[in-house]
């Protein structure tokens, strides 16, 4: 299974809120998962990114939190800002080759 | 450094007719992938290359070419578009995973297609 699974599709969360979006998969052929951020009419960027051997990472208001055991994945955004307001994908690659899978897409908006 | 560029920004076509997305970036990346992104899907790999002269079929190849001349430029040609492919498309490039954490991938702005 080479799936990732990204829940929810959409959130709306008030300005100094705590956004979480999350992301599971079947493969632990997946090596590294990235999250990108994408703005209307740009292509995603990336946001912050984790190894299977780390837990959390942290940068900033980002963090992604990592359980290797459940398969799962998640950004965490604290204190959201309505410039956060954008499109998160999460993502996996395949160890030992390029490809990358990525998650639905999950839409926030962030109110002020 | 333009990073990753990609034209033309939008396209309509009438189905049957081709077309050729082009892709250039300036960072010397040995990676470089075409993506199709459709609401509600996410982004799903068509081709990719590893390098010049390399290139190998993602998850939906079906209806595009793609050739790999240069480092530079990744090409994605439609043969006889259909309305499905009505798309946005995105073009991204990245360092050769033999170096050591190097996994960021780049995007491109994306063109939008259109067809009818």
């Amino acid at each position: 299974q080479q799936q990732v699974k990204q829940s929810p599709q959409s959130l709306i969360v008030q300005k100094g809120g705590i956004s979480i979006i999350n992301c599971a998969y079947e493969n632990t052929a997946f090596d590294y998962f990235p999250w990108y951020q994408q703005f209307p009419g740009k292509g995603p960027a990336l946001l912050i990114a984790i190894r299977p051997d780390v837990s959390e990472k942290k940068e900033g208001r980002f963090t992604i939190s990592f359980n290797k055991s459940a398969k799962q994945f998640s950004l965490h955004i604290m204190d959201s800002q309505p410039g956060d307001s954008a499109t998160y994908f999460c993502a996996a690659n395949l160890s030992g080759t390029y490809k990358y899978i990525f998650g639905t897409g999950t839409r926030l908006k962030v109110l002020a | 450094n333009a990073g990753v560029t990609q034209t033309p920004k939008f396209q309509v076509l009438k189905t049957g007719q081709s077309m050729t997305l082009q892709c250039a970036q300036d960072m010397n990346h040995e990676y470089m992938s075409w993506y199709r992104q459709d609401p509600g899907m996410g982004l799903r790999l068509i081709h990719y290359s590893v390098g010049a002269g390399i290139t190998d079929q993602g998850e939906v190849p079906n209806g595009y070419n793609v050739s790999r001349s240069t480092t530079e430029d990744f090409p994605l040609r439609l043969l006889s578009a259909a309305p499905s492919q009505t798309s946005v498309y995105f073009c991204a490039s990245s360092y050769s995973r033999r170096l050591a954490g190097a996994y960021e991938q780049y995007f491109g702005p994306g063109t939008r297609l259109t067809v009818t």
